[in-house]
């Protein structure tokens, strides 16, 4: 079965700073990945996806992500934060082109500071 | 403007009661999902249709049930075999039920008190 680990629960930064988050994932099969972003409160907002090509993927709002076959990892990156990047952060696998199931972790909060 | 709402934003229910989530979308999307997130969890999956009158579990699906009559809604019963019903509940769809984006609602917060 696949799973999502998403291996930091909070990332505190300083406004300007960059930043990445970090997710990994377990899978035998190809997969196709995703990160989504929650403000407080609200529902989730799609950042960015993988589904073949380019290993880099360009986002909304400056985010970036790189799929990592050997490490079957899918890290996001800005190179600058602002305080509205403060949220939470979602990564999602999906291994079905069938039921379009997803998989997330268990989310990482991002806490921009001044 | 085309969307996903559910109602109501906030729910509050006296344990042994049954609640009934809203979840309506107007994109013409074939494909639902309920999620259920708690803190430091997730989202994990309750169920899912891929077309009108059909639906599956999920991970989570005991204590909960859903009917998919309409194309356009997708409402969740959290029944009163959930054990532990209180946590924020999160609508989705998406074009079919493949590789595609899911859009999603701005979520039901259910407290049983």
């Amino acid at each position: 079965a696949q799973s999502v680990t998403q291996l930091d629960s909070q990332v505190p930064v300083f406004e300007e700073a960059p930043v990445e988050l970090r997710c990994n994932y377990s899978s035998s099969v190809s997969v196709y990945l995703f990160w989504y972003v929650q403000y407080p409160n609200q529902g989730l907002q799609l950042l960015l996806k993988y589904l073949s090509g380019s290993t880099l993927v360009k986002g909304i709002n400056g985010f970036e992500a790189e799929f990592n076959k050997s490490q079957t990892s899918f890290h996001l990156r800005k190179p600058s934060v602002h305080i509205s990047d403060t949220a939470e952060y979602f990564c999602a696998v999906s291994t079905s082109s069938n039921t379009g199931k997803l998989i997330f972790g268990q989310g990482t909060t991002l806490q921009v500071k001044p | 403007d085309g969307g996903i709402t559910q109602s109501p934003k906030y729910l509050f229910r006296k344990e042994g009661q049954n609640v009934t989530l809203s979840c309506e979308q107007n994109l013409n999307h074939d494909a639902m999902y309920w999620y259920r997130q708690d803190p430091g969890q997730g989202l994990r999956l309750i169920y899912y249709s891929q077309i009108v009158n059909d639906f599956q579990k999920g991970d989570i699906a005991e204590g909960y049930s859903v009917s998919r009559e309409k194309k356009e809604s997708f409402p969740l019963t959290v029944t009163s075999a959930q054990k532990n019903p209180t946590a924020f509940y999160l609508c989705a769809s998406s074009i079919q039920g493949g590789v595609n984006e899911q859009f999603f609602g701005p979520g039901t917060r259910l407290t049983v008190l």
